[in-house]
């Protein structure tokens, strides 16, 4: 069964670039789409983005323009960077993965907080 | 951009039938994905393709889709099912949420 683990700083201060990265294991990272999801305390779930693990990508509209999510296969880990961040995008942020011909979210990590404040 | 509507928060007596919705114009034709959301826990998938339940779930918690509207079922509505529960389509390879729906239960 695929675990996943987010890992990173939970304080990043304004205009800053906020970095996760997400540890998978129990399962290849040579496979599936891996997501981030993201959820602002007291509100709903956003999805941010995915990359396959060719290494393409998508990224949510709203978020395009801020947004990275990269691929380390040798270590078995995809990481999330959001530019230029401010109070906005404090929330818990999620990894999880997709299968490749499912479109649902079937794996999550237990999510990170991350604060942004000066 | 495609919106997806839930209610704020549903209420059902102990061992009746909640019903939450997920509307979106012409819902019918995407498959919809259904999370369950308790405090301080990451989601966990309850319902896939409008009415597929993963290994785990019970029978009693089941779903629906036609038209403009997605529709969640759980039967005998027990305590432990009190939670947020969040309906997930994919509109232009962009995944969207709803905004969630919190189920109380009496």
């Amino acid at each position: 069964q695929v675990q996943l683990q987010e890992s990173g700083p939970g304080l990043v201060k304004p205009s800053e670039t906020l970095s996760l990265t997400c540890t998978v294991s129990g399962g290849s990272i040579s496979s599936y789409y891996w997501s981030w999801i993201r959820q602002p305390p007291g509100k709903g779930l956003e999805w941010i983005g995915y990359i396959y693990y060719s290494g393409s990508t998508n990224y949510n509209p709203s978020l395009k323009s801020r947004v990275t999510i990269s691929l380390d296969t040798s270590k078995n880990q995809f990481s999330l960077q959001l530019t230029s961040v401010t109070a906005a995008d404090t929330a818990v942020y999620y990894c999880a993965t997709m299968g490749v011909s499912t479109s649902y979210f079937d794996y999550w990590g237990r999510g990170t907080l991350v604060t942004v404040s000066s | 951009s495609y919106e997806v509507t839930q209610s704020f928060s549903v209420s059902v007596a102990l061992g009746q039938t909640a019903r939450i919705t997920c509307g979106g114009k012409n819902i019918g034709r995407k498959n919809v994905h259904w999370y369950q959301q308790k405090p301080g826990q990451a989601p966990v998938l309850v319902i896939y393709r409008d009415i597929n339940r993963p290994s785990g779930i019970p029978e009693r918690i089941s779903g629906s889709n036609s038209g403009n509207t997605a529709t969640l079922t759980i039967s005998r509505a027990q305590a432990g099912d009190e939670a947020d529960y969040y309906c997930q389509v994919w509109d232009s390879s962009t995944g969207v949420f709803g905004g969630g729906t919190k189920l109380t239960v009496l």
